[in-house]
C-alpha cells in the first residue's frame, strides 16, 4: 500500500507573504507526481503533472519542485491572496492509472 | 473550457438501496475513473475504466459497485445495495490517455448520504 502524505495539514498564512508545503511519497516505483487545488464545491483542478527528478513548474504565482530520490515535491505560493485559499491535494501515479492522494493541505489566506 | 460534470450533487438514500451516480467526462476523452474521499479521510481510488471495460480496480470496489458506459457520453457508478459506511463525496474524473503524463480532470462530485 503506497502512502502519500502532505504536511501541515492546514496552515493560516497572511495576504501577501509567501509559502509553501510538502508532498511526501515513497520513491520506489515513481511514475509522476500531480497536484490539484481543490475549493469547497467546485472541482479539484490540475495544476502540475511531475514526471523529472529536479522537475520545476510554474503557474502564475504557484510553483513546484520535485525530488524523485528522496521521495518529496514542494508546492509554492509566492504573494498569497485570498483567492488562493483552498485544499492543496498531491497524487502519486506508481503502476496502473490509478492515482494515491495525500491528506492535503487546508491554506487560508486572511485579508 | 471542457469540463466533467456529476449529477446530482446530493444524493441521500437509505441504507440497502441501489443508487446510480452519473457522470458526464469530457467528450474526447478515453479514460474514465471513480474515486471517493469519506468524511475527513484521503480521497481513494474505486476504479478505472477503458475500452469498455474495467481496466483497475481497488479492494473497495467489491461485487457491490459496478460501472458503466451506456451510450458513449455517461459514465456511471451503481451500488447495488449502499451500506452507511458508503456515505462519502464520490467523484468522476477523465483523461485523454494513460495517466501520468497525462492529467485526470475531475468532477465537482456527488456526495452521498447513506441513511
Amino acid at each position: 500500500i503506497l502512502n502519500v502524505e502532505q504536511s501541515p495539514q492546514s496552515l493560516h498564512v497572511q495576504e501577501g507573504d509567501s509559502t509553501n508545503f510538502t508532498c511526501s511519497f515513497p520513491s520506489s516505483n515513481f511514475y509522476a507526481l500531480h497536484w490539484y487545488r481543490w475549493e469547497t464545491a467546485k472541482s479539484p483542478e490540475a495544476l502540475f503533472v511531475m514526471t523529472l527528478n529536479g522537475d520545476e513548474k510554474k503557474k502564475g504565482r504557484i510553483s513546484a519542485t520535485l525530488n524523485t530520490k528522496e521521495g518529496y515535491s514542494y508546492l509554492y505560493i509566492k504573494g498569497s491572496q485570498p483567492e488562493d485559499s483552498a485544499t492543496y491535494l498531491c497524487a502519486l501515479k506508481a503502476a496502473g492509472n490509478k492515482l494515491t492522494f495525500g491528506g492535503g493541505t487546508r491554506v487560508l489566506v486572511k485579508p | 473550457e471542457p469540463e466533467v460534470t456529476q449529477t446530482p450533487s446530493h444524493q441521500v438514500t437509505q441504507m440497502g438501496q441501489e443508487v446510480i451516480l452519473r457522470c458526464v467526462p469530457i467528450s474526447n476523452h478515453l479514460y474514465f475513473y471513480w474515486y471517493r474521499q469519506i468524511l475527513g479521510q484521503k480521497v481513494e481510488f474505486l476504479v478505472s475504466f477503458y475500452n469498455n471495460e474495467i481496466s483497475e480496480k481497488s479492494e473497495i470496489f467489491d461485487d457491490q459497485f459496478s460501472v458503466e458506459r451506456p451510450d458513449g457520453s455517461n459514465f456511471t457508478l451503481k451500488i447495488r445495495s449502499t451500506k452507511l459506511e458508503d456515505s462519502a463525496m464520490y467523484f468522476c474524473a477523465s483523461s485523454d490517455r494513460a495517466s501520468g503524463v497525462g492529467e485526470q480532470y475531475f468532477g465537482p462530485g456527488t456526495r452521498l448520504t447513506v441513511t
